[in-house]
């Protein structure tokens, strides 16, 4: 069956550094890839997804490329800030129905 | 407003009562969807309904059972609470119609404790 891997947390970093979650899936055919945030206390968002291979989906500084060959869409932002602190979900989607299979989380503190 | 909402927003109950959580959506899309979401295992699908007369199982749907009333509306409840049910709840849309169909929009969630 289809499946998403992803990083364990939590990745504390300091603020302007640095951030990559690494995520890896299990699919087959050619699945939509998403990356979902969730802020504490609120449910989750869409923050970037691609449809293809090579494809990069980029928002609010985040980016993610399809990578097949590798099976990965790692997230990465070059400076985080403190409102970047919240859990981040791997996703993809398989089939026609759109159903949406999830990575465990990744949680993310940023400190000042 | 918010486009999906969800109620109750937090909720104990204690185990073999009934429990009902719903979903209202002003988006007007036609795909809805119950996920439950647990420390360290994301969210999981519980079921999911492409229109008022299409209900369907997901990965974890024993213990539980939807309504789709309308097109907006989509309930979720557990006949008989039991402790492992203790989880937060996340309701969330998507449209067929859209150029992003497997896009999903969620719910603030219910966090529901089952004593």
């Amino acid at each position: 069956g289809n499946s998403v891997t992803q990083m364990e947390g939590p990745v504390t970093l300091s603020e302007e550094a640095f951030l990559t979650i690494n995520c890896t899936y299990t699919a087959t055919g050619y699945p939509s890839l998403f990356w979902y945030v969730q802020y504490p206390g609120e449910g989750l968002q869409l923050l970037l997804k691609a449809t293809k291979a090579d494809d990069k989906g980029s928002n609010k500084g985040f980016e993610a490329t399809y990578r097949k060959e590798t099976t990965s869409f790692h997230l990465e932002k070059g400076s985080v800030q403190v409102s970047d602190s919240a859990v981040y979900f791997c996703a993809l989607s398989a089939d026609s129905w759109g159903k949406l299979q999830f990575g465990a989380g990744t949680q993310v503190v940023v400190t000042p | 407003d918010a486009d999906v909402t969800q109620t109750p927003r937090n909720r104990i109950t204690k185990t073999g009562k009934r429990i009902m959580l719903e979903c209202s959506q002003t988006k007007g899309h036609d795909r809805m969807y119950w996920y439950r979401q647990d420390p360290g295992l994301g969210l999981r699908l519980i079921y999911y309904s492409f229109d008022v007369k299409d209900i369907n199982k997901g990965e974890i749907s024993d213990g539980y059972s939807v309504s789709r009333q309308a097109q907006a509306k989509f309930s979720l409840s557990l006949e008989s609470a039991i402790p492992n049910q203790t989880a937060l709840y996340f309701c969330a849309t998507s449209d067929f119609t859209s150029g992003s169909p497997d896009t999903q929009y969620f719910g603030p969630g219910t966090r529901l404790t089952v004593l």
